[in-house]
C-alpha cells in the first residue's frame, strides 16, 4: 500500500499520560498536514510541514502538542499531559507542492484517541 | 477567517434520483473549493475541486459541483444517485495566500442513498 499511514490506528491512555502517534506520507510527497476531527465536526488544521521545517501551527496546537518531521519524511504528534478533551481522530495528510496549492490532501484512516 | 456551512447533517436520497448536498463558504479573496468523501473506517478522499474557470467542474464517480460567487455556494451534484454513495460528505476552501492557505473544512453531511 502506498498511501498514507498512520500508527496506531487506536490508542487509549488514562488522563496525564503521554501519547505519539506516527505518520508515513506518501514517499514523494513534500508536505505533511496534522488535522484532528471529534465526532460531528470536520477535520480541524493543527500543523503542516514543508519537507522537515515547521511552517505553520494552529492556535488549536497548544503547549501540550508537539510534532515534528525529522527527515522530511515521516512525522510524528505527541500530546503530553493528555486531557479527556484530547480524544479525537487524529488525522495525517500530504501533498506534492503543486497539490498543496491546489488542496488535494491525501488522508490516512487516521488515529484515534481516548482519553480515560 | 474562512469558515463553510453545511446547513444539513443527513440527506437521504432514493436510488436513482439526483442528489445535492449543500456547502456555502466565507474566504477573502477569490475561494479555491473542494469536496472529500469519507467512507466508513477510511481515510477522506478528495473528489473535486474548483479553482478558477468553469463554475461547473466534474470530479470522480460521476459527482459535480456547481460554484455560484454571488451565492458563496459549491454545492455537490449527482444526476443518480447509487447505494454506494453513501457515505460522509465534507465540503473545504481555502484562500488564495497566507494561513489562509490551510484548508478549512464544513462539518460534514451524511448521505444516505436508500435502495
Amino acid at each position: 500500500d502506498t498511501g498514507v499511514s498512520q500508527d496506531p490506528r487506536h490508542k487509549i491512555t488514562k488522563r496525564g499520560q503521554n501519547v505519539t502517534f506516527r505518520c508515513d506520507p506518501i514517499s514523494e510527497h513534500n508536505r505533511l498536514y496534522w488535522y484532528r476531527q471529534t465526532l460531528g465536526q470536520g477535520p480541524e488544521f493543527l500543523t503542516y510541514f514543508q519537507n522537515e521545517a515547521q511552517l505553520e501551527k494552529s492556535r488549536l496546537l497548544s503547549d501540550r502538542f508537539s510534532a515534528e518531521r525529522p527527515k522530511g519524511s515521516f512525522s510524528t504528534l505527541e500530546i503530553q499531559r493528555t486531557e479527556q478533551g484530547d480524544s479525537a481522530m487524529y488525522l495525517c495528510a500530504s501533498s506534492l507542492g503543486a497539490g498543496s496549492n491546489t488542496g488535494e490532501l491525501f488522508f490516512g484512516e487516521g488515529s484515534r484517541l481516548t482519553v480515560l | 477567517a474562512q469558515s463553510v456551512a453545511q446547513p444539513e447533517d443527513q440527506v437521504n436520497v432514493a436510488e436513482g434520483n439526483p442528489l445535492t448536498v449543500k456547502c456555502t463558504y466565507s474566504v477573502s479573496g477569490n475561494p479555491y473549493l473542494f469536496w472529500y468523501v469519507q467512507y466508513p473506517n477510511r481515510g477522506l478522499q478528495f473528489l473535486l475541486k474548483y479553482i478558477t474557470g468553469d463554475n461547473l467542474v466534474k470530479g470522480s464517480y460521476g459527482f459535480e459541483a456547481e460554484f455560484n460567487k454571488s451565492q458563496t455556494s459549491f454545492h455537490l451534484k449527482k444526476p443518480s444517485a447509487l447505494v454506494s454513495d453513501s457515505a460522509l460528505y465534507f465540503c473545504a476552501v481555502r484562500g488564495p495566500s497566507g494561513s489562509a492557505r490551510q484548508l478549512t473544512f464544513g462539518s460534514g453531511t451524511q448521505l444516505t442513498v436508500l435502495p
